[in-house]
């Protein structure tokens, strides 16, 4: 079982739809969770960060946390052709541990 | 401006020979990592460094070196290069985390490094 699960994709929504993305992980120890997101050809760049159960928003970006399910989601709401990219997660352990795994990542495509 | 820098962007070399892939900071981040992307398997970590002096192996370690003189630059080496290695890499840095979950400090990414081992 891989530390952290991603539907590669792609992931298509119409321009204006939500887009949901949703990533699970192995070790119960995470404590911090993000969302990058990586153009084709770039590197990737820190959307949000989570680390308490529930949901945060930043925007049109929420993200929702369910440790008792090792489950974490990215939501994007009002999706944009701008927003097409891929998606990673990524989880950290805690206690200063500083090793952060990453999931291959979500191909989103935002049709216009 | 706040930035990692990586270089080269852009290496094709043969099968053998070493070759060092540079990475600097300027934002005196205590924290940085090698990376490695390779299709269908994500970023995967080589190496990381805590600070000057100190570096640990990340989860594909074999047939890279890395080295932390100084705290802005952590120089990536393929002494004997295979064309397994041919990849992108990328190079990120951070302050160090309290130990705290909200502690996190976001990881800035270098450019890449597109590295072909023929």
């Amino acid at each position: 079982q891989k530390e952290v699960e991603q539907n590669s994709g792609p992931l298509s929504v119409p321009e204006g739809a939500i887009a949901s993305l949703n990533c699970t992980y192995s070790d119960r120890g995470s404590q911090s969770f993000f969302w990058y997101r990586q153009y084709s050809g770039k590197s990737p760049e820190l959307i949000m960060f989570i680390y308490s159960n529930g949901d945060k928003e930043d925007g049109r970006f929420t993200a929702q946390l369910n440790k008792a399910s090792q489950y974490v989601s990215l939501l994007i709401r009002d999706s944009q052709p701008s927003d097409s990219a891929t998606y990673l997660c990524a989880v950290r352990r805690g206690g200063g541990y500083q090793k952060v795994t990453f999931g291959i990542g979500t191909k989103l495509q935002v049709i216009p | 401006e706040a930035q990692v820098t990586q270089n080269p962007r852009y290496l094709i070399t043969v099968t053998g020979k070493k070759l060092t892939v540079t990475c600097s900071q300027n934002m005196n981040h205590e924290y940085m990592s090698w990376y490695r992307q390779d299709p269908g398997l994500g970023l995967r970590q080589i190496y990381y460094s805590m600070n000057v002096e100190v570096t640990d192996k990340g989860d594909v370690p074999e047939g890279y070196k890395v080295s932390r003189k100084e705290k802005r630059n952590f120089p990536l080496i393929l002494e004997s290069p295979s064309p397994n290695q041919t990849s992108l890499y990328f190079c990120a840095s951070s302050h160090q985390t309290s130990g705290h979950p909200d502690g996190y400090n976001e990881q800035f990414f270098g450019p890449g490094t597109r590295l072909t081992v023929l």
